[in-house]
């Protein structure tokens, strides 16, 4: 079936320790999205891509980058991780223009920083 | 930019009775809304959307209804079942879905038997 991939499902890392969270895609998606989710709040944009255009929200802060090497992959990058990045991060796709329209979303990575 | 406002934020229904929850935005540009149910841990799922085009959806126990002029969007769960127990987020696009999405603050649902 086609999807949306997360990997690792759960991932723990250290105050100041770089970490990076994957996602890839089976779907041939455009566009790549990635958000942070905390507890009982609702998913927050930080950037997407449209095929290799990269596209930073506003508030994004620096600490928080983002490649995409090819179609189907696309990773997070924290480079110094704060007690406050703990959250779920959320990879979705969507087709992208003159295509489906519909948000897909993978199942996240839960991030605790200790 | 975009404003999404959902209300209620927590709504408990007997099994078998009707859930409603709402929605309003403020961009006038907006005209794509989508709904997704969140279960715990996992990633939000799509389950049914609408465009500005169309006033009303239904797909078997859910409907959206969609007022363009008062700016408002509302999800419509009938016969409500135990799996229907999640957190509900609405969303609203100015284009058709293609980049931004602005979520509503989510409604925890809990369906009690």
């Amino acid at each position: 079936d086609a999807m949306v991939i997360q990997n690792p499902r759960y991932q723990v890392t250290q105050f100041g320790k770089p970490v990076t969270l994957s996602c890839s895609q089976t779907l041939n998606h455009n566009v790549m999205y990635w958000y942070q989710q905390k507890s009982s709040q609702a998913p927050k944009l930080l950037f997407h891509y449209y095929d290799k255009d990269f596209n930073n929200e506003a508030d994004t802060p620096d600490n928080f980058q983002s490649r995409r090497p090819n179609t189907s992959f696309c990773f997070l990058d924290i480079r110094s991780p704060g007690l406050g990045d703990a959250a779920m991060y959320l990879c979705a796709t969507s087709g992208g223009r003159g295509r489906s329209y519909e948000q897909y979303f993978g199942p996240g990575t839960r991030l605790t920083v200790t | 930019g975009e404003n999404v406002e959902q209300h209620p934020s927590t709504l408990s229904v007997q099994e078998g009775d009707s859930a409603v929850i709402k929605c309003t935005y403020s961009d006038s540009a907006s005209n794509y809304f989508p709904w997704y149910k969140q279960e715990l841990g996992k990633g939000p799922q799509l389950i049914i959307d609408i465009r500005s085009n169309v006033g009303e959806k239904k797909d078997q126990r859910i409907a959206v209804t969609l007022n363009k002029t008062a700016k408002h969007f509302s999800l419509h769960i009938t016969e409500t079942q135990p799996e229907d127990s999640a957190v509900y987020f609405c969303a609203a696009s100015p284009s058709f879905g293609n980049e931004k999405l602005t979520f509503g603050t989510g409604t925890r649902l809990t369906i009690i038997p």
